[in-house]
């Protein structure tokens, strides 16, 4: 059981260069997340979706698209990448219900924006 | 706004030496409240769920406990395996989002 994998772990980019992070859970959740976490900042919520087909916004959804096209897979997406955007990435996910509990994380992506 | 604040932001231990990790919260109204383990290069890792003030929770060599207003992380005897980034976090009622604190990094010399 592989649990949440994301892809890339590493990725340098120019500014103004797109990308895409991709995130897969084999666990069948019905909820999905982005965070970033930057040095002192904690964990901030960029985007979720508590569902196949459904997204919503986070804490910092700025310069961030999201799509959920299949249950298991939850993308998201720097139209225009700027070096604020350089932090670690954190695809994480939990079955439905009423309670955060139990989040299950990926092991992260390292994004660096030059 | 809900806020999370955790101190101290790094602590070092002698292996053996008990300690505790503060989280201090402000949130609307408390749904729970959330410690994860974060090891370098790896994302968190769930430890435990409180929900309600004098609540406590175990596991090996952790014990959290909650307030109104903070929760403590005991650790017990630790081990170097228990040296590691210790997340805080909180979710108030109605709200999707978990508030995380900014972790406190742990280490335990043998």
């Amino acid at each position: 059981n592989a649990g949440v994998t994301q892809t890339p772990k590493f990725r340098v980019l120019k500014t103004g260069q797109s990308m895409t992070l991709l995130c897969a859970q084999d666990m069948n959740h019905e909820y999905m997340y982005w965070y970033r976490q930057d040095p002192g900042m904690g964990l901030r919520l960029i985007h979720y979706s508590v569902g196949e087909g459904t997204t919503a916004k986070g804490e910092v959804p700025d310069g961030y698209n999201v799509s959920r096209l299949k249950k298991q897979n939850f993308l998201l997406g720097l139209e225009s990448a700027a070096p604020s955007q350089t932090s670690v990435y954190f695809c994480a996910s939990r079955p439905g219900g009423r309670l955060n509990e139990k989040l299950f994380f990926g092991s992260g992506t390292q994004l660096s924006v030059l | 706004e809900d806020q999370v604040t955790q101190s101290p932001e790094a602590l070092r231990l002698q292996e053996g030496e008990s300690s505790s990790l503060n989280c201090s919260y402000t949130v609307s109204g408390l749904r729970g409240l959330f410690w994860y383990r974060q090891d370098p290069g790896k994302g968190p890792e769930f430890l435990f769920t409180l929900y309600s003030a004098g609540e406590e929770k175990e596991k090996e060599r952790l014990k959290a406990t909650l307030t109104k207003k903070e929760s403590f992380l005991h650790i017990t005897a630790p081990k170097p395996e228990d040296s590691a980034t210790y997340l805080c976090a909180v979710q108030a009622w109605g709200a999707q989002k978990l508030v995380f604190g900014q972790g406190t990094r742990l280490t335990i010399n043998p």
